[in-house]
């Protein structure tokens, strides 16, 4: 079956160091998302990329970065300079942008940064 | 500037009620509509959408939405609610923003089943 495969499921980590979160989608879309989600706060767009090697800041991006070097990939790295980066992180791919698409989403990655 | 509200931030019915969660948006123009459904730990999964045409629309799991230009609504509907239904309901709409299009989604109405 297609989809979108995010992980690990939990992560843990301390303050001070950056992590790399897992996003995969055999979906063949060319567009991937980020987005971080927090209580009460819906969900804020992180990063976006609508092609490989090509990428877009989203409305916060500060504290993460991301890479598109294989359609399939995109991983989000939260480094040390997010300064609230304990969330629930969520994974989309659509056929493409600017076309409508749905979004299809990963089953997300609760980070812990204590 | 552009906007959704889902002025529900949670709501409670009882199995076999029926349900109706809002969505109203702020934009100059017709944007294209989604509702979104997420269980608890769990990414998002599309329930239904609307481009244009006939205003109401079916979904999945037996939910519908109308869209109402008038209003700028975009209600979610369903006859009779499962426990299963127990989850978050997030209202986007995708509209124009210059070279690109841009999801804004309304900050979600949890619902509550009870038997």
């Amino acid at each position: 079956d297609g989809g979108i495969t995010q992980s690990p499921k939990y992560l843990f980590r301390k303050e001070g160091q950056n992590v790399t979160l897992s996003c995969e989608q055999n979906l063949n879309h060319d567009a991937m998302y980020w987005y971080r989600q927090d209580p009460g706060q819906g969900l804020r767009l992180i990063y976006y990329s609508q092609i490989v090697n090509d990428f877009q800041k989203g409305d916060i991006a500060e504290g993460y970065s991301v890479s598109r070097e294989k359609k399939e990939s995109f991983p989000l790295t939260v480094t040390s300079a997010q300064k609230n980066p304990t969330a629930f992180y969520l994974c989309a791919s659509s056929p493409r942008t600017g076309n409508n698409s749905p979004l299809h989403f990963g089953n997300g990655t609760r980070l812990t940064v204590t | 500037a552009q906007s959704v509200t889902q002025p529900d931030i949670h709501i409670t019915v009882s199995e076999g009620a029926s349900l109706e969660l809002r969505c109203n948006y702020s934009y100059g123009a017709t944007p294209y509509l989604f509702w979104y459904v997420q269980s608890p730990g769990q990414g998002l999964q599309l329930l239904l959408k609307y481009f244009s045409g006939d205003t109401l629309v079916q979904g999945i799991k037996g939910f519908e939405a109308e869209f109402k230009r008038s209003q700028s609504s975009f209600n979610l509907r369903k006859p009779s609610v499962h426990w299963s239904d127990a989850a978050e309901y997030f209202c986007a709409v995708d509209i124009n923003a210059g070279n690109n299009r841009k999801l804004i989604w309304g900050l979600g109405t949890s619902l509550a089943v009870n038997p």
